[in-house]
């Protein structure tokens, strides 16, 4: 499984465009890229999926150059309830995956 | 729709006593299950998951076992608490066949005492 990493902590005030990068050098050939986000004392929630070039939808855009070793989740607009923890996840489709969380990136976004 | 059922939502045991949390899934067929556990403040750590019924793998050494006794029914267990089983209990599913969108319960806070 190709291992993610991300920044552990971000900070943005209202209304900004918040971008967090996440870095998955080993991505296979299969893997697909997934984004999550997590509210305190709730289970994450999906927010979008990607395999290459840029995937949107009505809570973000998905970012992926060519050579797949990053991705960069993108939020328009930010507001005080985007708080939370996002995490990125790699993996191939197919029963087999194992659906493993890092750390996630935890996003204050102030008034 | 698929819905996923996590029960209880908050739970107090003393240490030593055993632990059950089940987890339903309805709207699907032979999904996969996950449990999870979050301790305050940390990232999501992978449990167990499971395939199909009575396929159970597990992560983490522990005193913390799963079942699968129906195609969408997951149980976590324990036979003795420790104070350090104390978390965010957190179950989920996928299908199979897409690839990593998956759905989590509300959760099981629990708290050894």
């Amino acid at each position: 499984l190709a291992k993610t990493t991300q920044p552990i902590s971000m900070d943005s005030y209202e209304g900004q465009e918040v971008n967090i990068t996440c870095s998955h050098n080993n991505i296979a050939t299969n893997d697909y890229i997934t984004w999550y986000q997590q509210f305190p004392s709730q289970g994450p929630r999906f927010i979008i999926q990607g395999y290459k070039t840029k995937v949107t939808n009505e809570v973000a855009s998905l970012f992926i150059p060519a050579d797949r070793k990053s991705s960069t989740l993108s939020l328009p607009r930010v507001s005080l309830s985007d708080t939370a923890v996002y995490y990125c996840l790699v993996g191939p489709v197919g029963s087999s995956y194992k659906l493993i969380f890092g750390s996630g990136t935890r996003l204050l976004v102030r008034p | 729709s698929q819905t996923i059922h996590q029960w209880p939502a908050t739970l107090v045991q003393p240490v030593g006593s055993p632990l059950s949390l089940e987890c339903t899934v309805e709207g699907t067929s032979n999904p996969n299950l996950y449990w999870y556990r979050q301790a305050a403040g940390r990232g999501l750590q992978l449990l167990f998951y499971s395939v199909g019924i009575g396929q159970i793998s597990s992560e983490v050494p522990q005193n913390l076992s799963a079942s699968r006794p129906q195609d969408r029914q997951f149980i976590l267990s324990s036979k003795k608490l420790l104070l350090s089983d104390s978390g965010f209990y957190l179950c989920a599913w996928k299908t199979g066949l897409t690839g990593t969108e998956a759905f989590f319960g509300q959760g099981t806070r629990l708290t050894v005492v």
